[in-house]
């Protein structure tokens, strides 16, 4: 079965510091996701990208997020300078033609740890 | 208002056990709905997706009260592998808005 898959599984970074976490999405979808649940909280949507640009970003994806889709299987969220407060999992997501009732699948997850 | 709101739990059953979840949400322009399931420190995982109509698939059944804006699902013969956190999550556009999540305890 095709599954998304994310690495590193678990990422350590100083704080201030820039980190790239990465996702290779199910290889025929075409609209991709970042979601993020800190700790004992509620999963939390970041950002929607289709077509090689953001569709959708939420309050949380401020100027120190990005994303990319540098080629044909990866697709990244860059955070610049990190902060404590970024310290959560990380989920990208995929789906086929992101209408509704089209189900979006969920990678592994990085955790992020900032020092 | 909470977006989507679920009753944390935990919610502690022998096996055998039949347990109801329900979840409210507050945005009337919503247009899919959903349950996932989440395993301790593992991601999201479709358990199954609601209608109106209600939806049955083995031992779980999902229904959907549009007017209400209210979610249930219900857990028949509940198993020790059915210890999870249940999350309602509700789709505006393509973004998946979650709740919570409801926390399930089988115990034998």
């Amino acid at each position: 079965e095709p599954e998304v898959t994310q690495t590193p599984s678990h990422q350590v970074t100083q704080m201030g510091q820039e980190v790239i976490l990465r996702c290779v999405p199910i290889s025929n979808h075409l609209y991709f996701y970042w979601y993020r649940q800190i700790l004992g909280q509620k999963v939390e949507f970041l950002v929607s990208f289709y077509n090689n640009e953001i569709s959708e970003k939420s309050e949380i994806f401020d100027d120190q997020f990005s994303v990319e889709r540098p080629d044909g299987s990866n697709f990244t969220l860059k955070i610049r300078s990190t902060k404590l407060e970024d310290s959560a999992m990380y989920f990208c997501a995929s789906s086929g033609t992101g209408f509704s009732d089209d189900t979006q699948y969920f990678g592994p997850g990085t955790r992020l740890t900032v020092l | 208002r909470k977006e989507v709101e679920q009753d944390p739990g935990p919610f502690n059953v022998p096996e055998g056990a039949t347990v109801a979840f329900n979840c409210t949400y507050s945005n009337s322009a919503s247009q899919s709905f959903f349950w996932y399931r989440q395993d301790c420190r593992k991601e999201p995982k479709l358990l199954m997706s609601v209608y109106s109509s209600g939806n049955e698939d083995g031992r779980f059944t999902a229904q959907l009260n549009r007017a209400s804006q209210y979610i249930s699902l219900l857990i028949r013969d509940s198993k020790l592998s059915d210890s999870a956190t249940y999350l309602c999550v509700v789709e505006y556009g393509n973004k998946l808005v979650f709740g919570a999540g409801t926390i399930l305890r089988v115990k034998s």
